[in-house]
């Protein structure tokens, strides 16, 4: 079956703009999670969704961070008013719930010039 | 205390040498560990999980050491295609399987 998707995969965007990135988890996999991954640096945890609620939600850098999950399914991460800072590779993985397994998608890369 | 540390390395071996990579972490709440492999450019991708009674998957071995809150990885007989970035990865303790991603130790296997 098909893997976690994510889109756009490449985004650039001017500085104090807002972008939303996308992810299609896994079918059937009720938990998801948004990372990002800034040059050179380990993954950084943003938030987890368990169906369409978000019990963690500690990750978020800032109040310009702000995701949301309908249907079970697909999940939103918005960046508002973007900043040079925020510019990294967004990662979604998905996973049954409680599962020891993430899978991840490739990733969006965003460039804020 | 960084919340999962790993030397960065880079560790060049030739292809048949035997590798290890080290992990310690902060949280001693944390209840899962694994090693994840992230090829250049690509998601991460789960190796393995780790136990306390140590575990093997073919050339691949991972130990536990919770009391000193330690975690390795042992690769036999490297080949080329074990060229990656090495991710030890840390269960948060939060309850929900969260993650915490050391930021990885790469390794290139050369001929």
């Amino acid at each position: 079956g098909a893997g976690v998707s994510q889109s756009p995969s490449n985004k650039v965007t001017e500085k104090g703009k807002d972008v939303e990135l996308r992810c299609d988890p896994i079918s059937g996999h009720t938990a998801l999670y948004w990372y990002r991954q800034s040059l050179g640096q380990g993954l950084e945890f943003l938030i987890y969704f368990q169906g369409n609620s978000a019990p963690d939600k500690s990750g978020l850098p800032s109040d310009r961070f702000s995701a949301e999950r309908t249907g079970g399914s697909v999940s939103t991460l918005t960046i508002q008013r973007t900043q040079q800072e925020d510019s990294a590779v967004y990662l979604c993985a998905s996973s049954f719930f409680l599962s020891n397994e993430q899978f991840f998608g490739p990733g969006t890369r965003l460039t804020v010039l | 205390r960084k919340e999962v540390e790993q030397d960065p390395g880079p560790f060049n071996v030739p292809e048949g040498a035997t590798v290890a990579f080290n992990c310690t972490y902060s949280n001693s709440a944390s209840q899962s560990f694994f090693w994840y492999r992230q090829d250049c450019r690509k998601e991460p991708k789960l190796l393995m999980s780790v136990y306390s009674s140590g575990n093997e998957d073919g050339r691949f071995t991972a130990q536990l050491n919770r009391a000193s809150q330690y975690i390795s990885l042992l690769i036999r007989d490297s080949k080329l295609s074990d060229s990656a970035t090495y991710l030890c990865v840390v269960e948060r303790g939060s309850g929900y399987s969260t993650l915490t991603f050391g930021k990885g130790t790469m390794l290139l296997v050369s001929p």
